[in-house]
């Protein structure tokens, strides 16, 4: 059973626009979602997180939105790079356990 | 670079053969944490050491086990090979379970089982 659910599976997007990806969840003891960033043949790598006390959190060009009753939460990249062509993650975990990762997201960002 | 360091980077073997993934976590951690990624799966959490003693499990299947020593270091041991069992397997490491803001990623080892 999937805990972490991600989409869309591929995304393509022009050089300047913004990258929208999506993930639900359903066991409301998550308290950390974290997003991933993973480029060909390295292991991910943080890139930002958020608790759901906060409804967003921005670093740089990339935000996390929260939403809580929805148990819903999004990766918004801004003005988005080729540099930023990786594959993406989202993941969730309660305190002290194991993270649940969503199945993944690979963002191709076209010059 | 993340400090945690993987080896070896690329294996390949036979079914039902047995290897050891070896990993070294970042200087200071005491958390390690073993993930199978595969095209289909995605990434999936195995298990998870701290200071020696195994602290959470995963879907880690009965052919594979795992330890941590004594300095630190941690391998992961899978047996009876079978084609399914290819994959990418990460490390990571942590300073403790609850710091999960510094969970950090090894490059992984590539398994080939032919």
């Amino acid at each position: 059973q999937q805990q972490v659910k991600q989409s869309p599976q591929s995304l393509i997007v022009q050089k300047g626009g913004i990258s929208i990806i999506n993930c639900a969840y359903e066991n409301t003891a998550f308290d950390y979602f974290p997003w991933y960033q993973q480029f060909p043949g390295k292991g991910p790598a943080l890139l930002i997180a958020i608790r759901p006390d906060v409804s967003e959190k921005k670093e740089g060009r990339f935000t996390i939105s929260f939403n809580k009753s929805a148990k819903q939460f999004s990766l918004h990249i801004m003005d988005s790079q080729p540099g930023d062509s990786a594959t993406y993650f989202c993941a969730a975990s309660w305190t002290g356990n194991q993270f649940y990762f969503g199945t993944g997201t690979s963002l191709t960002v076209i010059p | 670079d993340s400090g945690v360091t993987q080896t070896p980077k690329h294996l390949i073997t036979a079914t039902g053969q047995r290897v050891t993934l070896r990993c070294s976590p970042r200087s200071g951690d005491l958390s390690v944490y073993w993930y199978q990624q595969s095209l289909d799966q995605g990434l999936q959490f195995l298990i998870q050491y701290y200071n020696g003693e195994e602290r959470a499990k995963g879907n880690i299947l009965e052919r594979f086990s795992a330890q941590q020593f004594p300095d630190l270091h941690s391998e992961l041991n899978l047996s009876s090979l079978e084609l399914g069992d290819s994959a990418l397997y990460f490390c990571a490491s942590s300073p403790s379970p609850g710091r999960r803001d510094t969970q950090y990623f090894g490059p992984g080892t590539r398994l080939t089982v032919l």
